[in-house]
């Protein structure tokens, strides 16, 4: 089974503070992606990235970036955290083409 | 914990009955389908995936439907059980923008004991 680990469950931070989410996974898939999801809004992609150093955004990337220095490892980054930026964060990789995405159990992340 | 289905549709089913549960999607040129699960206080988990040369495709106790004429999705759970009880989302993908999925906003299932 594809396994998407998320380094953190809860992270409590400050505003301004720059926080990093990690997540690593063990299945070789050239692509993973990050989502925020909120009540009401669904899932949301922030970026994604095919391949190791490259990068896309998403649909809301502001105030986000993210690194790929290694295939199974994706980060998110947030540089200068916001109240607005609450949410539980969702890592995710999958295989090329017409496949799944699989998911990893989240980060609830709270900005204080 | 927070709630991730704040104004989803509710789907309240007795125990042993079967679930069916819908997702209207909205581009005609996708041709790749998936369902997922999501419990509470989890990432949402795969359950089962379509492509758009079928249009009906079983597993275990699951069944999706996919009836492209009017771009409808759907998740039959057969003898529901309290461990079914989650949001349930429904994903397209195509063939436009391969590597990228567009969810549902997703359905509640509550199972009555």
């Amino acid at each position: 089974d594809v396994k998407v680990t998320q380094s953190s469950r809860y992270l409590v931070k400050r505003t301004g503070e720059k926080v990093f989410l990690e997540c690593v996974q063990d299945m070789d898939h050239e692509n993973m992606f990050w989502y925020r999801q909120d009540p009401g809004l669904g899932l949301r992609l922030i970026y994604f990235s095919y391949d190791v150093k490259m990068k896309e955004k998403g649909d809301i990337p502001e105030g986000y970036s993210v690194s790929r220095e290694k295939k199974e490892r994706f980060s998110l980054i947030l540089e200068s955290a916001s109240t607005n930026q609450t949410s539980m964060y969702l890592c995710a990789s999958k295989d090329r083409g017409g496949s799944p995405l699989h998911f990893g159990n989240g980060t609830r992340l709270t900005v204080t | 914990g927070e709630s991730v289905g704040l104004h989803l549709p509710t789907l309240s089913v007795q125990e042993g009955d079967n679930s069916i549960i819908n997702c209207a999607y909205s581009n005609s040129a996708s041709d790749y389908f998936i369902w997922y699960k999501q419990e509470s206080g989890k990432g949402p988990q795969f359950i089962i995936d379509i492509r758009s040369n079928m249009d009906k495709r079983q597993g275990q106790r699951v069944t999706v439907l996919l009836n492209k004429t009017v771009k409808h999705l759907s998740l039959q759970i057969a003898a529901t059980q309290p461990g079914d009880s989650a949001v349930y989302f429904c994903a397209e993908n195509g063939v436009w923008d391969g590597n990228k999925l567009v969810f549902g906003a997703g359905t509640i299932l509550r199972v009555k004991s």
